[in-house]
């Protein structure tokens, strides 16, 4: 079965004190896997999309890597801003456009 | 350009109700996708149409649900009749597997 496993659950960090989200996965098969951050009463908003292992993508303080079994989010020198919950989500090869997704890892920015 | 909206935001019902569901996807994306998430639990597919087309609908709980897209436009998830374990936050997206564009949800609660 498909399984996509984040950690750590809640992350809390000072302004500018840069650390990583984990995201591990379990899949026959990968097409794609993406990274999404998600506010209170807010939907998913999309951040990144992976597809082989050694990709790397960035957006402001936020980079996105990719290996075989796992994913890294780094924030680097974050900001109370950056606070909102962080979601894994992996499409894999069997069956079509289907996201599935991480319990996500809520992360808190304190000035 | 109007991103995903979905309506209402809240229902609050009691066991044994119906309650429909609808989503506007982003004006021309053909695909729309219908996701749940349950308290505690992490965001689960439930269907997927190509315009007026079920894609794909193994993630429908049971026959309780049913989603329609009339004219490959708006969409609508029907819950007859509602039970406790239905409540959660019930979300559509629209766009591609490669970017997907999340609604803000309707939070379901089942009383």
């Amino acid at each position: 079965e498909d399984q996509v496993t984040q950690s750590p659950e809640a992350l809390r960090l000072q302004e500018g004190e840069s650390s990583s989200l984990n995201c591990s996965y379990t899949v026959s098969g990968l097409r794609g896997l993406f990274w999404y951050r998600q506010d209170p009463g807010k939907g998913p908003e999309f951040l990144f999309t992976l597809y082989s292992a050694g990709e790397e993508k960035e957006k402001e303080r936020l980079k996105a890597t990719l290996t075989k079994k796992e994913s890294f989010l780094h924030i680097t020198a974050p900001k109370p801003e950056d606070s909102a919950t962080y979601l894994c989500a992996v499409d894999p090869i069997q069956g079509a456009q289907k996201l599935v997704f991480g319990q996500g890892t809520r992360l808190t920015i304190n000035p | 350009e109007a991103g995903v909206t979905q309506f209402p935001s809240h229902s609050v019902i009691e066991k044994g109700q119906t309650v429909t569901l609808r989503c506007d996807p982003i004006s021309g994306h053909d695909n729309l996708y219908w996701y749940r998430r349950v308290m505690g639990k992490e965001i689960k597919f439930l269907l997927h149409f190509v315009k007026e087309s079920k894609q794909d609908e193994s993630g429908m709980p049971n026959n309780r649900f049913l989603a329609e897209r009339t004219g490959g436009t708006y969409s609508t998830l029907k819950v007859q009749p509602a039970e406790l374990e239905d409540s959660g936050v019930y979300f559509c997206a629209s766009g591609s597997y490669t970017e997907a564009f999340f609604g803000q949800g309707t939070r379901l609660t089942v009383v």
